[in-house]
């Protein structure tokens, strides 16, 4: 167990709906990392937020958006979804926001799919 | 652009040789690399963190080494066992903060 948690697991809905992912991270992490991952791709990082700030962007969508609150859980919003947004989300959290300590902690995802 | 490369092609090797995988990144001036194991449908688990100083970092049944002058940072899995069958994933941390894995190399071990 990692320490990361995400809800719910698993996400069934249709075209053109809005989802929330929801990440509590471990305990004492102060940031938080979103990815998606498709059907045997690789992991694409979406955004990182460090202690309620975002710290960095990577090929996100304007779709979707995300926030990390004060008491650093963090929530994915994906809107107008359409059937290519079908992934696995991953959240995970490190302790810092930059190296050499943002080794990541990877909760067990959110299965979603889009019909 | 920045770029990671690993190779896409599975890696199958037999029970007890040592598995050798490549990680190869440009236009990175990379700090730290580190190396997770990911198994199907799970998130990523971290092995090992090098650092640019570190020629070579070893834990347990894993050797990692890191050379910035080739760019490139090899991962060794010594005396493998079908338990280390998995997908393993290089990853950097840019001078922005912005992490990025490698695609990942599949690793098969057979009885």
């Amino acid at each position: 167990d990692s320490g990361v948690t995400q809800t719910p697991k698993h996400l069934i809905t249709a075209t053109g709906q809005r989802v929330t992912l929801r990440c509590s991270p471990r305990s004492g992490d102060l940031s938080v990392y979103w990815y998606q991952q498709s059907l045997d791709q690789g992991l694409q990082f979406l955004i990182q937020y460090y202690n309620g700030e975002e710290r960095a962007k990577g090929n996100i969508l304007e779709r979707f958006s995300a926030q990390q609150f004060p008491d650093l859980h963090s929530e994915l919003n994906l809107s107008s979804l359409e059937l290519g947004d079908s992934a696995l989300y991953f959240c995970a959290s490190s302790a810092a926001g930059g190296p050499p300590k943002n080794i990541q902690y990877f909760g067990a995802g959110t299965r979603l799919s889009v019909l | 652009s920045q770029k990671i490369e690993q190779n896409s092609e599975a890696l199958n090797i037999q029970e007890g040789k040592t598995a050798t995988l490549t990680c190869n990144y440009t236009n990175y001036s990379p700090a730290y690399l580190q190396w997770y194991r990911q198994d199907p449908g799970r998130g990523p688990v971290f092995l090992l963190l090098i650092r640019e100083n570190e020629k070579e970092k070893r834990k347990e049944r894993l050797k990692v080494t890191f050379d910035t002058t080739l760019k490139q940072s090899l991962f060794h899995i010594t005396a493998s066992q079908p338990a280390d069958s998995a997908t393993y994933l290089c990853a950097l941390t840019d001078s922005w903060g912005k992490f990025q894995f490698g695609a990942g190399t599949q690793v098969v071990v057979t009885p």
